[in-house]
């Protein structure tokens, strides 16, 4: 198993312009979630998936879209690139689904700078 | 609004000393409590995970403590090594919802 992948490892765009991140599981795991690190703080939630077709919205939304059309791919949408979106981006997987030994598989991180 | 503190923010020992990390929470309503390690640079790697009904987990060198009533987990390291420098996170889940502490950075001096 490869676990969680991301792609680009690094990514530099300039502000107004869009990228697509990418994920990827191969664990079969029906939960997905897109987290953001900034110096000096927690992991942040951006969006979550339940499962195919379902989606919803983290603690900090805002800027991003996600979508999910298949157990194995959940890729991050940004819009219009701002510098306040400069981060490291992770994603995650997670199983058993509902339990509470549900444990959280990461992926190895994508940086963002947006200038 | 759940919120996650951790302290220190940073920590130095020589090696060889036994250390505490510690995590504390504002909402007792929580699924489990899972302890990570970040390398720099890198992902996360899950330690331990306590449910919320378990009071403490163990791996090698490692013993979790929870506490929900009062909103505490220790992460207790035992013998520490200069490869246990990281930044360790601990982070509460409960209903889709996975809220982190800003981390302890650990160095351990040979």
């Amino acid at each position: 198993n490869a676990g969680v992948t991301q792609t680009p490892k690094f990514q530099v765009l300039k502000t107004g312009q869009s990228m697509t991140l990418q994920c990827a599981q191969d664990m079969n795991h029906e939960y997905m979630s897109w987290y953001r690190q900034d110096p000096g703080m927690g992991l942040r939630l951006i969006h979550y998936s339940v499962g195919a077709g379902i989606t919803d919205q983290g603690e900090v939304p805002n800027g991003y879209n996600v979508s999910r059309s298949t157990t194995e791919d959940f890729p991050l949408r940004l819009l219009s690139a701002a510098p306040s979106q400069t981060s490291v981006y992770f994603c995650a997987s997670s199983w058993p689904r509902g339990s509470p030994q549900e444990t959280q598989y990461f992926g190895p991180g994508t940086r963002l700078l947006v200038l | 609004k759940q919120e996650v503190t951790q302290i220190p923010a940073a920590l130095s020992v020589p090696e060889g000393e036994n250390l505490v990390l510690n995590c504390s929470f504002t909402d007792s309503a929580i699924y489990n409590l899972q302890w990570f390690r970040q390398d720099p640079g890198k992902g996360l790697t899950s330690l331990l995970l306590i449910q919320s009904s378990q009071r403490e987990q163990t791996s090698g060198r490692l013993n979790a403590s929870l506490d929900k009533s009062s909103g505490r987990s220790t992460l207790y390291i035992a013998a520490s090594q200069p490869g246990d420098s990281a930044t360790y996170l601990c982070a509460v889940y409960n209903n889709n919802d996975m809220r982190f502490g800003a981390g302890t950075r650990l160095t351990v001096k040979p």
